[in-house]
């Protein structure tokens, strides 16, 4: 099976900088994903990582090591607007077509 | 272009009854998954349905049932509801075979399903 932590809960300040870690144990490994989900709403794509390094997209970065089973979603300059669930998501087997097995999520709060 | 739609919205069962939710996956979307979200926690994975038939199962009992459609449309049926089926339940779509951002799935505003 497949399992996943990340921490259940981060403050930060706007403006600043939070790094939210993911650690997985999966059977296979078909790539490291990141959703955000606000209070009432879908979750929606934030990035991907296949292989390892960094990925960048806006604000936003996400970092994976295959070695280490261990990812993380990096958000710079953050906005009020990034108070929202994220969550870690892993697919366990070798083909990109597998579901998807999400971590619990981590509530990010930020504060003013 | 429209993304996921799912109906209802919200929907108010009791124990025992039988529930069907609906959802139209995203122009040009073959595949459709669905998963439970319970309070707090992050999506469970159901069943994933592409060409009308189930092609993976989650750790579902099989009180959880689905169809697809010819036009790819989706229902997740629930029979015998318990207390514990009360959550929101997403629906998400993707192209098969899209091998590029990790084959990113779309996901639909949910259904918040309550069984009192």
């Amino acid at each position: 099976g497949q399992s996943l932590e990340q921490p259940s809960e981060v403050t930060a300040v706007e403006g600043a900088i939070v790094q939210i870690n993911c650690t997985y144990q999966t059977s296979g490994f078909y790539g490291l994903s990141w959703y955000q989900q606000h209070d009432g709403g879908a979750p929606t794509f934030l990035s991907y990582n296949g292989l390892d390094g960094l990925e960048e997209t806006g604000r936003f970065s996400s970092f994976l090591s295959r070695s280490d089973s261990y990812g993380y979603l990096l958000l710079q300059e953050l906005q009020m607007k990034d108070s929202a669930s994220y969550f870690c998501a892993v697919r366990g087997a070798d083909s990109g077509n597998t579901p998807l097995v999400f971590g619990k999520g981590t509530r990010l709060s930020v504060i003013a | 272009d429209a993304g996921v739609t799912q109906s209802p919205t919200h929907l108010i069962k009791t124990r025992g009854q039988q529930v069907t939710l609906r959802c139209s996956p995203k122009s040009g979307h073959d595949t459709v998954s669905w998963y439970q979200q319970a309070l707090g926690q992050g999506p469970q994975f159901i069943f994933q349905y592409y060409e009308e038939e189930e092609r993976q199962r989650g750790n579902f009992p099989d009180r959880f049932s689905g169809h697809q459609y010819p036009n790819y449309s989706s229902e997740l049926n629930v029979n015998a509801l318990l207390l514990g089926d009360s959550a929101l339940y997403l629906c998400a779509s993707s192209l098969k075979g899209f091998w590029g951002q990790g084959n990113e799935q779309f996901f639909g505003p949910g259904t918040r399903l309550t069984v009192l």
